[in-house]
């Protein structure tokens, strides 16, 4: 099973909203990521979390805030948001995230609109 | 770093033709390639990788590409197009950060459009 799944698939907030969204995967990965996809554009990553540690944060604005609190759960947390991060969000799962020839299992995303 | 270019931001088959998306890297080492597929509306889906076993990679649905060292390619094939085939195409290298972490680079994708 290479499954990951997102909740939900669609949310729409105000920009004093606080809303999370939430990834789960089954496989016994333990690295887990957050990407943003614009239309049109690739996905660019966000956060990378290996052993449920923060690992890499690509230079994300705090309004942000993921949250690992287990091996098979991914949270992000959203506060404060602007129109411009409207976008497809992503999660993904990998083995450990520490090879280059793993391969990342990509949920099917949330859909975020905010007004 | 690494990086990957797709050229082409859309191709055009008829159903039964060839398809044929281009993706060249960039590298210093022997790559890590990936193909992924993105069908409207829906997360990205892996459709083959190539991890230096073997030069012709075959993956899900009849597609396969080939590493081609030479040419720095690694180009996704599939002989006859199917109107389910008709999605965004995503061609990524995978480089090692500086904290041994890795990251997955994205080219800009290639939306393939099949018409009847």
């Amino acid at each position: 099973d290479t499954e990951v799944t997102q909740t939900p698939k669609h949310l729409v907030m105000g920009m004093t909203n606080k809303k999370s969204l939430k990834c789960e995967q089954h496989m016994g990965h333990r690295a887990m990521y957050w990407y943003k996809q614009k239309a049109k554009k690739p996905p660019e990553l966000m956060f990378v979390y290996s052993y449920e540690k923060l690992s890499i944060n690509e230079s994300v604005p705090s309004r942000f805030s993921p949250e690992c609190p287990n091996s098979s759960l991914l949270n992000l947390h959203l506060h404060a948001l602007q129109p411009e991060d409207s976008a497809l969000y992503l999660c993904a799962s990998s083995q450990r995230g520490l090879g280059q020839q793993e391969t990342q299992y990509f949920g099917p995303g949330t859909r975020l609109l905010v007004l | 770093a690494q990086s990957v270019t797709q050229l082409g931001s859309h191709v055009s088959v008829s159903e039964g033709a060839l398809v044929l998306l281009r993706c060249n890297y960039s590298s210093s080492v022997p790559p890590y390639l990936f193909w992924y597929v993105q069908y409207p509306n829906q997360g990205l889906q892996l459709l083959l990788k190539y991890t230096s076993a073997a030069t012709l990679v075959k993956g899900i649905n009849g597609f396969e590409a080939e590493f081609k060292k030479s040419e720095t390619s690694f180009h996704l094939t599939k002989p006859s197009a199917h109107m389910s085939d008709a999605a965004e195409y995503f061609c990524a290298v995978s480089d090692h950060m500086n904290t041994g972490f890795q990251k997955l680079v994205f080219g800009t994708g290639t939306r393939l459009l099949v018409s009847p």
